[in-house]
């Protein structure tokens, strides 16, 4: 069965010090990949995602994820971290031909000034 | 603007009343999805609907009812609600599933 791992469930870092947060899923096939952001009282917002190609991917807000397959993650990136990046952050797998999404637990980041 | 709207934002209601929130899209996208969210648990899928007439179960679809009739519109239907349904619920759609969801901004039900 497909699962997303989210191991930190809080992370606190400074502003403009670099972010990764972790995420390890388990797929047999070639998974479609994705990390959401979600402010709160908001709903998620699609950040960047991967299903293919360039294991490097770029997305929205400066963030970036890679893809490595022999360790089964898939972890988001930030070089310099703002302020206004405080959120929840939600990794996702979507099994080969269907719509059901795996999501993680999240990760909730606090952002020091 | 395109967008996934949802309604109510909040619903209090009582064990057994029947309830529907109204999900909306107005993109064209011919899936469309519901989730659950709940602290430590991440967001659950309940039911998804990859076009009209075309539904099917998620991980915990038990409890809700489902409907999509129009491409549009997929409501969510809480037959009897119990407490533990209460939860925060998000309606969510894409075009495909390469492009990923487009989230609505919630509906937070609480159940008492």
């Amino acid at each position: 069965a497909q699962s997303v791992t989210q191991p930190d469930i809080h992370i606190t870092v400074s502003e403009g010090a670099s972010l990764e947060l972790r995420c390890n899923y388990s797929y047999g096939a070639t998974p479609y990949l994705f990390w959401y952001v979600q402010s709160p009282g908001q709903g998620l917002q699609l950040l960047l995602k991967y299903f293919s190609g360039d294991t490097l991917v770029q997305g929205i807000k400066g963030f970036e994820a890679e893809f490595k397959r022999s360790q089964s993650s898939f972890n988001l990136r930030k070089p310099s971290v703002h302020w206004s990046d405080a959120a929840e952050y939600f990794c996702a797998v979507a099994a080969g031909g269907t719509y059901k999404y795996i999501f993680g637990t999240g990760t909730r980041l606090k952002v020091l000034a | 603007e395109a967008q996934v709207t949802q309604n109510p934002r909040y619903l209090i209601t009582v064990t057994g009343k029947k309830l529907t929130v109204t999900c909306s899209q107005n993109m064209n996208h011919e899936y469309m999805s519901w989730y659950r969210q709940d602290p430590g648990l991440g967001l659950r899928q309940i039911y998804y609907s990859m076009n009209v007439e075309v539904t099917d179960k998620g991980d915990v679809p038990e409890g809700y009812k489902v409907s999509r009739k129009e491409k549009r519109n997929f409501p969510l239907i809480l037959e009897s609600p119990s407490p533990n349904q209460t939860s925060l619920y998000f309606c969510a759609s894409s075009q495909g599933q390469r492009g990923g969801y487009t989230f609505g901004s919630g509906t937070r039900l609480t159940v008492v």
